[in-house]
């Protein structure tokens, strides 16, 4: 069945610096991508989406882009902060259903 | 507007005791789901309602059932709870239009124990 993996937390960082969260996916036909962010303490938030191959989805300075020949979907942000702190998720839907499924959850912790 | 919301927010339980999960959400969505996420899973879909009188299992719906009252509504009930029930539950609801992409929308969860 369909599937995403991603890369084991939790990542540290010292604010300023750059960020890469891999994603790779599973799937059968052609599932639109997204990343998740959940702050401590609340709900699930969508950061960013693409619906197609070589989209670019792009939100808060962060960035990701649908790689059909690599099935993959990382997410980046150039120059992280504080507030960033959260745990990511990627997840991938099946256009029919909408039903999630979802990566394990990067927790991301940037330092001042 | 509210978005999504689940009461309780916190419950403990004990063995074999039932108890039923309320979600609304007031975007005049279609669909609603139930997820549980546990340490190093992520979320994992227990049922979902693609419309008002519809009902489907997802990947771990054992121990659950749900009822979609109305179209605002959609409840998750466990009968006879058990310590592997213990987990993070969270609502969420989309459109579900499938000529556009549909966000889905959560809710602040349900943090359940049961001992």
């Amino acid at each position: 069945g369909d599937s995403v993996t991603q890369m084991e937390g939790p990542v540290t960082l010292s604010e300023e610096a750059f960020l890469t969260i891999n994603c790779t996916y599973t799937a059968t036909g052609y599932p639109s991508l997204f990343w998740y962010v959940q702050y401590p303490g609340e709900g699930l938030q969508l950061l960013l989406k693409a619906t197609k191959a070589d989209d670019k989805g792009s939100n808060k300075g962060f960035e990701a882009t649908y790689r059909k020949e690599t099935t993959s979907f990382h997410l980046e942000k150039g120059s992280v902060q504080v507030s960033d702190s959260a745990v990511y998720f990627c997840a991938l839907s099946d256009r029919n259903t909408d039903k999630l499924i979802f990566g394990t959850g990067t927790r991301l912790q940037v330092f001042p | 507007n509210a978005g999504v919301t689940q009461t309780p927010k916190f419950q403990v339980l004990k063995t074999g005791q039932s108890m039923t999960l309320q979600c609304a959400q007031d975007m005049n969505h279609n669909s609603m789901y139930w997820y549980r996420q546990d340490p190093g899973m992520g979320l994992r879909l227990i049922y979902y309602s693609a419309s008002e009188g519809t009902t489907d299992k997802g990947e771990v719906p054992n121990g659950y059932n749900v009822s979609r009252l109305n179209k605002r509504e959609f409840s998750l009930r466990l009968e006879s709870a058990a310590p592997s029930q213990t987990s993070v539950y969270f609502c969420a609801s989309s459109v579900l239009d499938r000529a556009i992409y549909n966000e889905q929308f959560f809710g602040p969860g349900t943090r359940l124990t049961v001992l």
